[in-house]
């Protein structure tokens, strides 16, 4: 079964400054995806990025990155430049990549990120 | 286009009463899921739906809850009777593609307060 791992329950940033959310997940599958999602106070998840486990490339949105290494299983989510609207509850999650509409999203216990004005 | 509708937003209950969500997806979303998801956990599946059909229950407490999509478009995801630690916010997420991306749709979910 795959498991992943937040251990950052809660974080804090100052405006404008640099962070980076950890997680760590277990799988013995080789084709996957990983995401992180963003939960704003009382508003929808949505999707922040997106990373293909075949891919080496670390995949970017604008002020969003992540670092993705495969070996140690590893998938931190970096925000450079935070904005006040970066406050949200942020969850890692793991989804089998062998196609098919039929998968599911496995998530972490999330980390909880204020930015500071 | 509009997204993913829930309701209620919030509901108070006493255990052992009854409750039921209803969720409407982005038009045209073949497959849709019921999260759970309790204060400082993850979401966790309930249940996930492809069209009418049923996909994956496994981890949806059977003698307590139900959930339907009839005609493969609303969802209802029904409790009875409540337990206490049944209080969290129920989250629905809809997909629209042959391929899961997994970039899931999300509704604004539904908290339930079980006293």
């Amino acid at each position: 079964a795959q498991t992943v791992t937040q251990s950052q329950p809660e974080m804090s940033v100052q405006e404008a400054e640099t962070v980076t959310l950890s997680c760590t997940y277990d799988t013995s599958e080789n084709n996957y995806y990983l995401f992180w999602y963003k939960q704003p106070p009382s508003r929808q998840m949505i999707l922040v990025i997106r990373q293909e486990a075949y891919k080496q490339q670390n995949a970017t949105e604008n002020r969003f990155s992540v670092n993705f290494q495969k070996a140690a299983k590893s998938f931190s989510l970096k925000i450079s430049d935070s904005q006040l609207g970066d406050t949200a509850m942020y969850f890692c999650a793991f989804m089998k990549g062998y196609g098919g509409a039929t998968n599911k999203l496995i998530f972490g216990t999330g980390t909880l990120l204020a930015v500071q004005p | 286009e509009a997204g993913v509708a829930q309701s209620p937003r919030y509901k108070i209950i006493e255990k052992r009463q009854s409750v039921a969500f209803w969720c409407n997806p982005i038009s045209g979303h073949a497959t849709l899921y019921w999260y759970q998801q309790i204060l400082g956990q993850g979401p966790k599946l309930l249940i996930q739906f492809q069209n009418n059909g049923v996909v994956d229950d496994s981890q949806l407490p059977k003698d307590r809850f139900s959930a339907e999509r009839l005609k493969g478009v609303d969802s209802t995801l029904k409790i009875q009777p409540a337990k206490l630690e049944d209080s969290a916010v129920y989250l629905c997420a809809t997909f629209g593609g042959m391929v899961n991306t997994g970039e899931l749709f999300f509704g604004e979910g539904s908290r339930l307060t079980v006293l």
